[in-house]
């Protein structure tokens, strides 16, 4: 069964860093791209980061560009997100979720099947 | 960027009843859409991609349809389980970017 099991939320101060951990097991993690979904509370969807399989690609939403940093440990079958310079504006519950790819004229199209519990951070002071 | 506008925003419907949400992307995504639907305090479940491929262990009362700009779900037989909020997402391009959300309640 894919499980993917997010950490690292927490309570934070305005300015400060988070690092989030989403541990993944029941796949073969090191061939798929992930990716990380925010929901701020009452809130729609909000797609933050996304990574390839072999983490040499990364895509950012323009609103956490410069201060998110996503990353993957293949051999620990872990993604990460790096959160700095936090605002308010950043409180979620942050969402991985496992990316599959259709292909297409050599395109590589990824979406999303399976999706971690979440886990909440809140900036506040 | 590509933005992605639902409507209805809020749906009110009986069990048994068929019903279509529609989703509108500001340019061409192809068929690059999926749709996923979400209960109150519950994971996003995905339920369609490609515009109209049904994801593994969905039931067949869903289905999408649509390319380039215009897409739908519709619900052909609303069921008690069925009232949540869908949403779609575009993955034609970076940054991916999803609907609103649609809320489907019970009338």
């Amino acid at each position: 069964e894919v499980q993917l099991l997010e950490s690292g939320g927490g309570l934070v101060q305005p300015g400060g860093s988070l690092r989030l951990s989403c541990a993944a097991s029941g796949f073969s993690f090191s061939n798929y791209a992930m990716s990380w979904v925010r929901q701020a509370p009452g809130k729609g969807l909000e797609w933050v980061s996304g990574i390839s399989s072999s983490g040499g690609s990364t895509y950012y939403a323009d609103s956490v560009k410069g201060r998110f940093t996503i990353s993957r440990d293949n051999s620990k079958t872990t993604l990460y997100l790096q959160m700095n310079s936090l605002s308010a504006e950043d409180t979620a519950v942050y969402y991985c979720a496992k990316a599959p790819y259709q292909l297409l004229y050599s395109v590589y199209y990824y979406y999303m099947d399976v999706w971690g519990k979440g886990t909440t951070v809140t900036v506040s002071s | 960027d590509i933005q992605m506008t639902q409507s209805p925003s809020t749906l009110s419907a009986s069990v048994g009843d068929r019903v279509t949400i529609t989703c509108r992307a500001s340019q061409s995504i192809s068929s690059w859409l999926a749709w996923y639907q979400q209960k109150p305090g519950k994971t996003p479940n995905l339920l369609i991609y490609q515009a109209s491929t049904l994801q593994s262990g969905v039931p067949s009362s869903f289905s999408g349809s649509g390319s380039g700009t215009e897409f739908s779900l519709t619900i052909s037989s609303l069921q008690p389980d069925d009232f949540a909020t869908y949403y779609c997402q575009q993955y034609d391009s970076y940054p991916w970017t999803f609907g609103q959300g649609t809320k489907v309640e019970i009338k």
